[in-house]
């Protein structure tokens, strides 16, 4: 069964603070794809990254890096010098065999300026 | 990047009466599109697959005759919910996948469409 374990319901944290989500799965697919969306309060769906299972290489993007960990299921995202344009839901994402994504509960971030 | 239109973008409708919602993929083909549902505060659950020519797949717990599905061809789909009722007040996310490639087809997300049932 799959599952996307996103524990963190809300984060608050000051302007230009560093801040990690945390993203826990589950799959029993050895071919597994991970993802990270955000969504602003308009509501659209902005992609930030996807990841396949034998890739586990650290990526970074300008402020984003992601850290995927096969070892213990989890690919946590960190924005660095957080600004206020940050604030949204967050949502951890698993495609595998069940041929369609899968997305976690979401962790609302709000940036205090 | 590939795009993915709904109209409207919000609605309000009264009770009882249906409401459908159109979903495009404006510069590519898919075979798939998805369809979601997201009740405020609360993450994307999806309610259905549509394949294009065929009868849709619903997920457990989705009246099928509520919530019909028709996906005509391969740029569009649309969801009708029918006789709405103030529980279906919800944001509705469509999705579509790219019939290119190999591997992991890429899923296409739409702006969303809000009802609101009076």
């Amino acid at each position: 069964a799959q599952k996307v374990t996103q524990a963190q319901t809300e984060i608050s944290v000051v302007e230009k603070e560093d801040v990690t989500l945390d993203c826990v799965y589950e799959t029993r697919d050895t071919t597994y794809y991970l993802f990270w969306y955000k969504q602003p309060p308009s509501g659209e769906l902005v992609f930030l990254i996807r990841r396949n299972s034998f890739d586990e290489q650290n990526e970074i993007s300008g402020r984003y890096s992601w850290n995927f960990q096969k070892s213990t299921s989890s690919f946590n995202f960190t924005i660095t010098a957080s600004q206020v344009v940050d604030s949204a839901v967050y949502f951890c994402a698993l495609y595998s065999g069940a041929n369609n994504l899968f997305f976690g509960t979401g962790t609302r971030l709000t940036v205090i300026p | 990047g590939a795009v993915v239109s709904q109209h409207p973008s919000w609605v309000i409708c009264k009770s009882g009466t249906s409401v459908k919602i159109e979903c495009r993929s404006l510069d590519f083909q898919a075979t798939t599109m998805f369809w979601y549902r997201q009740f405020p505060k609360q993450s994307l659950m999806l309610m259905a697959t549509s394949n294009e020519g065929s009868k849709a797949t619903y997920e457990q717990g989705v009246e099928k005759d509520k919530f019909l599905i028709n996906h005509a061809s391969l740029t569009l789909s649309t969801l009708t919910v029918t006789s709405a009722h103030p529980e279906d007040s919800s944001f509705y996310i469509c999705s579509a996948r790219d019939i290119a490639g190999v591997g992991y087809n890429e899923q296409f997300f739409g702006p969303g469409t809000r009802l609101t049932v009076l």
